[in-house]
């Protein structure tokens, strides 16, 4: 089966610690994202990037880090430096190219107490 | 920049009817607008994709029009059931103004009473 994974589902984490959201694709896809989403509020873009080993900052990019060391994965971590950390965080894909869509893994729900 | 508005926030309609939900955005500069369906604590599915330069997409009982000179489109979903219960999302791939990525609206969140 072809698709986008997210690890762990659920994530509990002590404010101040950092810690790493998992994201894997086999659909062959150049261009990945990372996405927030609060209560009441639309996705918000955090990072992207377009190939391996480049990824630029989305609009909320600050608390957060990524790399894309291999086309198939884009870990993303959120760093204590993230004021607001507890959303749901949703990673995507699509072939390179603006016009293509983007396909969505199942998200990650991190609750920071 | 680029601001996404979907209308009606919240919608519930008994099961059968034709039903039309609104999305806008401010800049009609975009690569191509997408909808997708959120079910209750999960990731999105993407329904359907319009490209800049078309006016409309099909899938079965679902049909989404791109209007960009003024900033509008609509899903249409026909004959609806209460499996089409969820969370409605708009999105626009913009042309410029800085990161590339979508941006959303807050959705429309549908219930279909049987």
């Amino acid at each position: 089966d072809g698709g986008i994974t997210q690890s762990p589902k659920y994530l509990f984490r002590k404010e101040g610690q950092n810690v790493t959201l998992s994201c894997e694709q086999n659909l062959n896809h150049d261009a990945m994202y990372w996405y927030r989403q609060d209560p009441g509020q639309g996705l918000r873009l955090i990072y992207y990037s377009q190939i391996v080993n480049d990824f630029q900052k989305g609009d909320i990019a600050e608390g957060y880090s990524v790399s894309r060391e291999k086309k198939e994965s884009f870990p993303l971590t959120v760093t204590s430096a993230q004021k607001n950390p507890t959303a749901f965080y949703l990673c995507a894909s699509s072939m390179q190219g603006r016009t293509y869509e983007q396909y969505f893994g199942p998200g990650t729900r991190l609750t920071v107490t | 920049k680029q601001e996404v508005t979907q209308i009606p926030a919240a919608l519930s309609v008994p099961e059968g009817e034709n039903l039309v939900l609104n999305c806008s955005f401010t800049d009609s500069a975009i690569y191509n607008l997408q909808w997708f369906r959120q079910d209750p604590g999960k990731g999105l599915t993407s329904l359907l994709l319009i490209q800049s330069s078309q006016r409309e997409q099909t899938s079965g009982r679902l049909n989404a029009s791109l209007d960009k000179s003024s900033g509008r489109s609509t899903l249409y979903i026909a004959a609806s059931q209460p499996g089409d219960s969820a969370t409605y999302l708009c999105a626009v791939h913009r042309v410029g103004g800085g990161a590339d990525g979508l941006t959303f609206g807050k959705g429309t969140h549908l219930i279909i009473q049987p």
